[in-house]
C-alpha cells in the first residue's frame, strides 16, 4: 500500500531535549516536505526536499533540522525543542517532473513541549 | 508570503445543499490543488486544476480557476455528512521558481442533518 508514515503519532517533551521525528515514503517520491498546522494558521512548511541531499527552507524552518540520505527518508529533527513548537507536524511527499503533483500526507505527529 | 487564501473560514449547511468555497492567490501559479482534511488527520488530496484549465469535475466535486482574477472555487453537491471537514487549496509554483507550495488557512464545513 502506498502510504507516508510518520513516528511518532504523538509525543510529549521537555523543553531542550532533542528529538527526531522519523518520515518515510513508500512511492519513490523526489520530493518531501515537513509543515506544521497550528490553530487559525493552517499549515505552514518547515523544510522541504528536492531530492536526496537536496533540502531547503520553507516558510518556517527556525528551530529544524532536516536530513535527506535516502530517497525513502525524511526526518525533522528538534535540537532543543521549545514549548512554541507545540504543534501539529505532517510530512508529505510527491512526485516531479515538469511539474509538482498531488500529496500525500502522513497521518500527522502530535508533539507538545512542556 | 501567504499565497492562498480560503473564504469563508467556516461554513454550515443543511444536508442535500451545496457548498462553495472559494480560493484567492497573489502570483502566478502552475497549478492549484484542493486537499480534505478530517479532524486531526493528514490531509487528503481531492483535486488538482492546472493554469491552463478553467473547470474540472470529480463525482460531486467541481472546482473553477480563473487566472485572470487570481481565484478558484471549489463546489461540493449534494452535500453529506461525510464531507464534513476542513478544505485547504494549496498554489503549487512553476518548478523553475523560487516560490513554494502554499496552502491557505482552510475552510471548516460543517453538514447539518
Amino acid at each position: 500500500e502506498a502510504q507516508v508514515t510518520q513516528n511518532p503519532r504523538y509525543l510529549i517533551t521537555v523543553t531542550g531535549k532533542k528529538l527526531t521525528v522519523t518520515c518515510s515514503q513508500n512511492m519513490n517520491h523526489e520530493y518531501m516536505s515537513w509543515y506544521r498546522q497550528d490553530p487559525g494558521l493552517g499549515l505552514r512548511q518547515i523544510y522541504y526536499s528536492m531530492n536526496v541531499e537536496v533540502t531547503d527552507k520553507g516558510d518556517v524552518p527556525e528551530g529544524y533540522k532536516v536530513s535527506r540520505k535516502e530517497k525513502r527518508n525524511f526526518p525533522l529533527i528538534l535540537e532543543s525543542p521549545s514549548p512554541n513548537q507545540t504543534s501539529l507536524y505532517f510530512c508529505a511527499s510527491t512526485w516531479t517532473g515538469n511539474s509538482y503533483n498531488e500529496q500525500f500526507f502522513g497521518p500527522g505527529t502530535r508533539l507538545t513541549v512542556l | 508570503s501567504q499565497q492562498g487564501e480560503e473564504d469563508p473560514q467556516a461554513l454550515s449547511i443543511q444536508e442535500g445543499e451545496n457548498a462553495t468555497m472559494n480560493c484567492s492567490y497573489k502570483t502566478s501559479i502552475n497549478n492549484l490543488q484542493w486537499y480534505r482534511q478530517n479532524s486531526g488527520r493528514g490531509l487528503v488530496h481531492l483535486i488538482l486544476i492546472r493554469s491552463n484549465e478553467r473547470e474540472k469535475h470529480s463525482g460531486r466535486l467541481r472546482v473553477t480557476l480563473d487566472t485572470s482574477k487570481k481565484s478558484s472555487s471549489l463546489l461540493i453537491t449534494a452535500s453529506r455528512a461525510a464531507d464534513t471537514a476542513s478544505y485547504f487549496c494549496a498554489t503549487v509554483p512553476f518548478m523553475n521558481r523560487d516560490d513554494k507550495i502554499i496552502f491557505g488557512k482552510g475552510t471548516r464545513l460543517h453538514i447539518l442533518p
